[in-house]
């Protein structure tokens, strides 16, 4: 089965802290996604990476950055928490785009983060 | 832009009883549709979708949805509830090639003995 990882549960951080949320899969794809889950709007994307160095932004990018150095590793960067990103942030990956249909997404277990 | 509403934001079912849940989207493109699901604690799991082949779908854990383009519509139904069917469910839209894959709000079902 495919994995992605998230490597923490849960995280609390203070305003104006810069944050990294990491996320790693074991499959290969070439696609990777960050999402953000709050109650009643469901989930929204942050950004999106299609392959090593390329990112594309999501819906909500604003306070948000990201990296990926390496095919298997996905990192969203708050660069100055603010108490409005208290949420769960949910990484997933593809091997195809959502629009090609062949392929579902992989989620992980989420990061609840609070910023305090 | 595209979008999927999903109506009822909490739906309570006895066990045994018809799970309903509603979805529409919003579009003049023919769409992709998703419903996923997710468990307390957990990520989400892709339940079963809809790629413009036959328009009633079968899922995973005996559920099924069908689409209704006159509707608009991608109502997920299973016939009788199993408690493990507790969870958050979520309808997905997309468009042939793209990268975004669009959210509704979700709906929690709770399913009592």
């Amino acid at each position: 089965d495919v994995k992605v990882t998230q490597s923490s549960r849960y995280l609390v951080k203070r305003t104006g802290e810069k944050v990294f949320l990491e996320c790693v899969q074991d499959m290969d794809h070439e696609n990777m996604f960050w999402y953000r889950q709050d109650p009643g709007l469901g989930l929204r994307l942050i950004y999106f990476s299609y392959d090593v160095k390329m990112k594309e932004k999501g819906d909500i990018p604003e306070g948000y950055s990201v990296s990926r150095e390496k095919k298997e590793r996905f990192s969203l960067i708050l660069e100055s928490a603010s108490t409005n990103q208290t949420s769960m942030y949910l990484c997933a990956s593809s091997s195809s785009l959502p629009g090609q249909g062949r392929e579902k997404l992989f989620f992980g277990s989420g990061t609840q983060l609070s910023v305090l | 832009a595209q979008s999927v509403t999903q109506l009822g934001s909490h739906v309570s079912v006895s066990e045994g009883a018809l799970v309903l849940l509603r979805c529409n989207y919003s579009s003049s493109v023919p769409p992709y549709l998703f419903w996923y699901v997710q468990y307390p604690n957990q990520g989400l799991q892709l339940l079963l979708k809809y790629t413009s082949a036959a328009t009633l779908v079968k899922g995973i854990n005996g559920f099924e949805a069908e689409f209704k383009k006159s509707e608009t519509s991608f109502h997920l139904t299973k016939p009788s509830a199993h408690m493990s069917d507790a969870a958050e469910y979520f309808c997905a839209v997309t468009y042939s090639n793209d990268y975004k894959l669009s959210f509704g709000a979700g709906t929690t079902v709770t399913v009592r003995a």
